[in-house]
C-alpha cells in the first residue's frame, strides 16, 4: 500500500520568516495530493491541494510543489503569522472503484514565534 | 451549517466496556470514514463507506465495527474496549462517492472525539 513520509516533525520559524514540509510518497498511482492544518482541539482542514497534472499551485502565502518522478510534494509558507502555527498534514490520494484511498504523512508541528 | 458532527467529544470507558461513537453529516456526501489520531503516527483510516448500506476496513480495523444505514449517519461501535484504543477518533465526509463524482476530493472533518480506556 502507499507510504507517506513527512519532515520535519517539528518546526520553528520566526514571524515574517518561510516554513517548508517535504513529503515523500510510494505509490505512483496516487494522483491527488492535499495539505491539512489541524488547530489544537479541532479536526484537520484542506488548506491547499495538487493534483498530478500540475507540478505548482499557489494560494496568497502558501504553495505546494509536486514532483511526480522524485515521488516528492512539498508545502512552502512565506511570510509566517503566529496563526499560522499548527499542524500540518501531508496526504497522497487516489480514486479507485469510486472512492478515494487517502494516506496520511505523520504529521509537522509548525510554532511560528512573534 | 454544521458539516460534520461527532459525539460525544470526550469519553473515558474500562476496559472491556463497548460504546458507539456517533457521526453525522448534513452535506449530502456519499464517502464517510473514521480515523484514528495518535502522537507521531498521523490519521489512521479505521473504517469508510461509499454510501449506505456499504461499508470496508481501513488500515486499523479491528476491534471496530460501523454500519451506514442512511447517507447522513455512520456509527463507530467499539465491541469490548482495550487501552490500546486510547486515542483522538476523527470522522470525516467526502463528496466522492459509488455514484461517481469526485474521485479524489477534500475530506470534511469533524471535531474528533477524545477517547480514553482504562
Amino acid at each position: 500500500g502507499e507510504n507517506v513520509e513527512q519532515h520535519p516533525s517539528t518546526l520553528s520559524v520566526q514571524e515574517g520568516d518561510s516554513a517548508v514540509i517535504k513529503c515523500t510518497y510510494s505509490d505512483s498511482a496516487s494522483n491527488y495530493f492535499p495539505w491539512y492544518k489541524q488547530e489544537l482541539g479541532k479536526g484537520p482542514q484542506l488548506i491547499i491541494d495538487i493534483r498530478s497534472n500540475v507540478g505548482e499551485k499557489k494560494d496568497q502565502r502558501i504553495a505546494v510543489t509536486l514532483n511526480k518522478t522524485a515521488k516528492h510534494f512539498s508545502l512552502h509558507i512565506t511570510e509566517t503569522q503566529p496563526e499560522d502555527s499548527a499542524v500540518y498534514f501531508c496526504a497522497a490520494s487516489r480514486g479507485s472503484g469510486g472512492y478515494q484511498k487517502v494516506t496520511f504523512g505523520t504529521g509537522t508541528k509548525l510554532q511560528v514565534i512573534p | 451549517n454544521a458539516g460534520v458532527t461527532q459525539t460525544p467529544k470526550f469519553q473515558v470507558l474500562k476496559t472491556g466496556q463497548s460504546m458507539t461513537l456517533q457521526c453525522a453529516q448534513d452535506m449530502n456526501h456519499e464517502y464517510m470514514s473514521w480515523y484514528r489520531q495518535d502522537p507521531g503516527m498521523g490519521l489512521r483510516l479505521i473504517h469508510y463507506s461509499v454510501g449506505a448500506g456499504i461499508t470496508d476496513q481501513g488500515e486499523v480495523p479491528n476491534g471496530y465495527n460501523v454500519s451506514r444505514s442512511t447517507t447522513e449517519d455512520f456509527p463507530l461501535r467499539l465491541l469490548s474496549a482495550a487501552p490500546s484504543q486510547t486515542s483522538v477518533y476523527f470522522c470525516a465526509s467526502s463528496p466522492g462517492g459509488l455514484a461517481g463524482g469526485h474521485r479524489t476530493g477534500e475530506l470534511f472533518f469533524g471535531e474528533g472525539s477524545r477517547l480514553t480506556v482504562l
